[in-house]
């Protein structure tokens, strides 16, 4: 069984960093491309950004309103899934979660999501 | 970016209903879209992928149509655990977008 698991959310002030980790089990984590998307309180969902597999290097892409200031990484070795975030804002207040893409059809895993709360 | 516009944005209906809801992809897609249901404090959870390829599990009477630019999810008798919130996706380019929503609630 394919299981997501975040952590590392909570309070941060305007400015701050802070780090999320995905925990991966149930698949051959090093296999696949993964995601992070968020959910600002009571609206939509927004895609983060994308760390692709070893076999296409670890390459990232990342939206136009975190490039610059967020990192995705990963650990193959222990199967885990990063977002660094620096540089944070008000607006970065969401539910994060990181998902599972499977090729050509997108998310078809999800975590349980982990809050981000930015404020002074 | 590719901007999807889904609609409505809320419906009421009843058990037993027909539901369409509708994205619009500012430019084709091709059929690199899913559908994703959210029930309230819950991750969301994929319906369709590809456009009209029902994830396993997921009972039949959703299905998914469209090509290029239009696509629809269809519920075709609305049980009361249908009852959420539902958003489409392109994965056809970056960066991923969403449609905003469509929250559908009991009438």
């Amino acid at each position: 069984e394919v299981q997501l698991v975040e952590s590392g959310g909570g309070l941060v002030q305007p400015g701050g960093s802070l780090r999320l980790s995905c925990a991966a089990s149930g698949f051959p984590f090093s296999d696949h491309y993964m995601d992070w998307v968020r959910q600002a309180p009571g609206m939509g969902l927004e895609w983060v950004g994308r760390i692709r597999n070893k076999d296409n290097s670890y390459s990232t892409e990342y939206a136009a309103s975190v490039k610059g200031r967020f990192t995705i990484s990963r650990d193959g070795s222990k199967n885990l899934l990063y977002l660094q975030m620096n540089s944070l804002k008000t607006e970065d207040t969401a539910v994060y979660y990181c998902t599972r893409v499977i090729p050509g059809s997108a998310f078809d895993s999800w975590g349980q999501g982990t809050m981000v709360t930015v404020s002074s | 970016d590719i901007q999807m516009t889904q609609s409505p944005s809320s419906l009421s209906a009843s058990v037993g209903d027909r539901v369409t809801i509708t994205c619009r992809a500012s430019q084709g897609i091709r059929n690199d879209l899913g559908w994703y249901q959210q029930k309230p404090g819950r991750a969301p959870k994929r319906l369709v992928y590809a456009a009209s390829s029902l994830q396993s599990g997921v009972p039949s009477r959703f299905s998914g149509s469209g090509s290029g630019t239009e696509f629809t999810l269809t519920i075709s008798s609305l049980q009361p655990e249908d009852f959420a919130t539902y958003y489409c996706l392109q994965y056809n380019s970056y960066p991923l977008t969403f449609g905003g929503g469509t929250k559908v609630e009991i009438k």
